[in-house]
């Protein structure tokens, strides 16, 4: 099974702007979870998608959005970027019923300038 | 959820088998041990997950004590590859209101 792919890989936005990105889980996982990752906060959790309906949200202000397709793809935006939205950015999927079993993309690092 | 406490750092001649620990005292009966770990740059991997039996894959053996209330990653031949950081979480199996929260893990170095 291929797994989940991320896209772009890279970005470099400027301040004001807006974003998307745009995950593929794997075949057959309906779950999907967003993530940012900081060298200060670690990894955190930005919210979780389960058959088009967002079901758990991390605390981010509303800048952060997200949405997931009938085919489980899901794509998350933020917009008016801030400099410290620069992270990287991942998303994972997870088999139905085993949601800690979480398998991870490459993720998409955004730079914010 | 069940707190766990990993060491911050080990160290493991490559060839020999690392043994990663991870006391998790406050753990409940329906809780499962999970392992990931995360090469630096890249996202986490999953490696694996047991409730209370021991379990081993393709990747790894994860090692629980009879009351629960420690395991053990064993990687039995770890390579220089295998440098990451390996993050040991507890809790139930289904998320819903709940998600996966990443402590700080231990940052294995794998020498030549």
């Amino acid at each position: 099974k291929a797994g989940v792919t991320q896209t772009p890989r890279y970005l470099i936005k400027t301040r004001g702007q807006q974003v998307t990105l745009s995950c593929s889980p794997i075949s057959g996982h309906r779950s999907v979870s967003w993530y940012q990752q900081t060298p200060g906060q670690g990894l955190q959790f930005l919210f979780e998608y389960f058959s088009e309906t967002q079901r758990n949200k991390g605390n981010f202000p509303g800048r952060f959005s997200g949405r997931q397709f009938s085919n489980s793809r899901s794509e998350m935006n933020v917009s008016t970027l801030e400099l410290g939205d620069s992270a990287l950015y991942l998303c994972a999927s997870s088999p139905d019923g085993r949601e800690y079993e979480q398998y991870f993309g490459p993720g998409t690092r955004l730079t914010v300038t | 959820d069940a707190k766990t406490t990993q060491p911050t750092s080990m160290d493991c001649a490559e060839g020999r088998a690392a043994n990663l620990p991870c006391n998790h005292s406050t753990i409940s009966g329906n809780e499962y041990v999970y392992w990931y770990r995360q090469i630096h740059s890249q996202g986490p991997q999953y490696i694996i997950h047991g409730l209370k039996n021991n379990e081993t894959n393709e990747m790894a053996s994860l090692i629980i004590t009879e009351d629960r209330k420690s395991s053990t990653l064993i990687l039995p031949h770890a390579t220089l590859r295998d440098t990451a950081v390996y993050y040991c979480i507890v809790r139930f199996p289904q998320g819903g209101s709940e998600k996966l929260v990443f402590g700080k893990g231990t940052k294995l170095t794998v020498n030549p």
